[in-house]
């Protein structure tokens, strides 16, 4: 199993650019979530998911939009990026009651 | 707003030493999960406690949660340099809120040879 995996490991973007962060998973688990992590900030959580077709506002969703077409993948838009979305950017999963699964992050710059 | 403070958000020791990371809220959680992240690498879970006044053990390291389930701590005994990195505490509410968690601010960890 390659666990959660996430593309772009890294990205510079302009502002006012778009783009799509990758996040899928392959462990078959019902929840996945995006949290962002600044410094000083641990993590917040954006958007998550309780299964395909199924996605909720997290504590700081504004600027992002989520879908859920299937299972195993949960990709985050940035429809147009801004200089306060510099961050790194990590997706989850889970299976309840078990553990939340964290991938390897991206990092996201915007000029 | 669910929020939990952590403290301290630096700690720098010698090896050997002991040191305790606090976890509080005002609120009360179904569960409260501890991560270690490194650098560079995603938060990876150490344990979750789940009942109030519960306490686990992972080698040198002890996490309990409080009797109200608003607090918890991570106690590390004769710390190591391999123990250096970032710690997180989580606190979650079940239920189909499950994959929402609510995060610490973090507390760096610095354990000097």
């Amino acid at each position: 199993n390659a666990g959660v995996t996430q593309t772009p490991k890294f990205q510079v973007l302009k502002t006012g650019q778009s783009m799509t962060l990758q996040c899928a998973q392959d462990m078959n688990h019902e929840y996945m979530s995006w949290y962002r992590q600044d410094p000083g900030m641990g993590l917040r959580l954006i958007h998550y998911s309780v299964g395909a077709g199924i996605t909720d506002q997290g504590e700081v969703p504004n600027g992002y939009n989520v879908s859920r077409s299937t299972t195993e993948d949960f990709p985050l838009r940035l429809l147009s990026a801004a200089p306060s979305q510099t961050s790194v950017y990590f997706c989850a999963s889970t299976l309840p009651p078990g553990p939340e699964f964290f991938g390897p992050g991206t990092r996201l710059t915007v000029l | 707003t669910q929020l939990l403070e952590q403290s301290p958000q630096f700690l720098s020791i010698q090896e050997g030493e002991n040191l305790t990371v606090y976890c509080n809220s005002s609120s009360v959680f179904s569960s409260l999960q501890w991560y270690r992240q490194e650098p560079g690498e995603g938060p990876v879970l150490l344990v979750t406690v789940v009942t109030g006044g519960e306490v686990k053990k992972l080698k040198r390291l002890t996490f309990q949660f409080g009797d109200a389930r608003k607090d918890s701590s991570l106690h590390i005994t004769a710390a190591q340099p391999g123990d250096t990195g970032l710690y997180l505490c989580a606190g979650g509410d079940g239920g189909t809120s499950y994959g929402k968690l609510t995060f610490g601010q973090g507390t760096i960890l610095t354990v000097h040879p």
